[in-house]
């Protein structure tokens, strides 16, 4: 059974530019979540999706967003890049929920902000 | 506001000692899920174990073990006969149940394992 994908691994954009990253789920698995790790704030959740909806927030600013698709793979966008969104960005998939089932991560995209 | 609390920054220990990280939450919840992840040196993180606030029983499993205390709000994690490969950084994290789309999971800051051969 194939892991969690996630696309690009790494990432270059400046400031000001826009990025969307990709994770495609284990199959089967209905939910979608997102988290940002930097050396300065750590792990941090950003949201989580199941079924194409968004079930829970971390505390980010609107600048980050998120949908899901119905085949569960989910997108991540973050607009307006500031220098403080360079970080690790992973995403985990479960078969249900966060809350209810164990979580497969992906391997993550580095996102660097010029 | 729920918060975690991993006092141990790094822990450095000789392969087949016991190691125990250590957890400490705060939440004003009687519902919340308390969990376990290790990120080795590769980056990927992986799930250790997911345990709700209605289950205090300790768990183990091989050379990981889990101590479950409401009391001192605790969770902490030990890891048996440690071997150069349990080199990790470990995170605890917590969830409060909240209510709809309320809730979230905070991270502690995580304890950095190295296991010396």
């Amino acid at each position: 059974k194939a892991g969690v994908t996630q696309t690009p691994r790494y990432l270059i954009k400046t400031r000001g530019q826009q990025v969307t990253l990709s994770c495609s789920p284990i199959s089967g698995h209905r939910s979608v979540s997102w988290y940002q790790q930097t050396p300065g704030q750590g792990l941090q959740f950003l949201f989580e999706y199941f079924s194409e909806t968004q079930r829970n927030k971390g505390n980010f600013p609107g600048r980050f967003s998120g949908r899901q698709f119905s085949n569960s793979r989910s997108e991540m966008n973050v607009s307006t890049l500031e220098l403080g969104d360079s970080a690790l960005y992973l995403c985990a998939s479960s078969p249900r929920g966060l809350l209810e089932y164990e979580q497969f991560f992906g391997p993550g995209t580095r996102l660097t902000v010029l | 506001a729920q918060k975690v609390t991993q006092a141990q920054t790094e822990i450095s220990v000789v392969e087949k000692e016991d190691v125990t990280l250590d957890c400490v939450y705060e939440t004003r919840d009687t519902t919340y899920y308390l969990f376990w992840y290790k990120q080795p040196p590769s980056g990927e993180l992986v799930f250790l174990i997911r345990r709700n606030s209605f289950d205090e029983q300790n768990e183990i499993s091989g050379r990981y073990s889990w101590n479950f205390q409401k009391s001192t709000s605790s969770f902490n994690f030990t890891i048996t006969a440690s071997q150069v490969v349990d080199s990790a950084v470990y995170f605890c994290a917590l969830s409060e149940e909240g209510g709809g789309s309320n809730y979230k999971l905070t991270f502690g800051k995580g304890t950095l394992l190295t296991v010396n051969p």
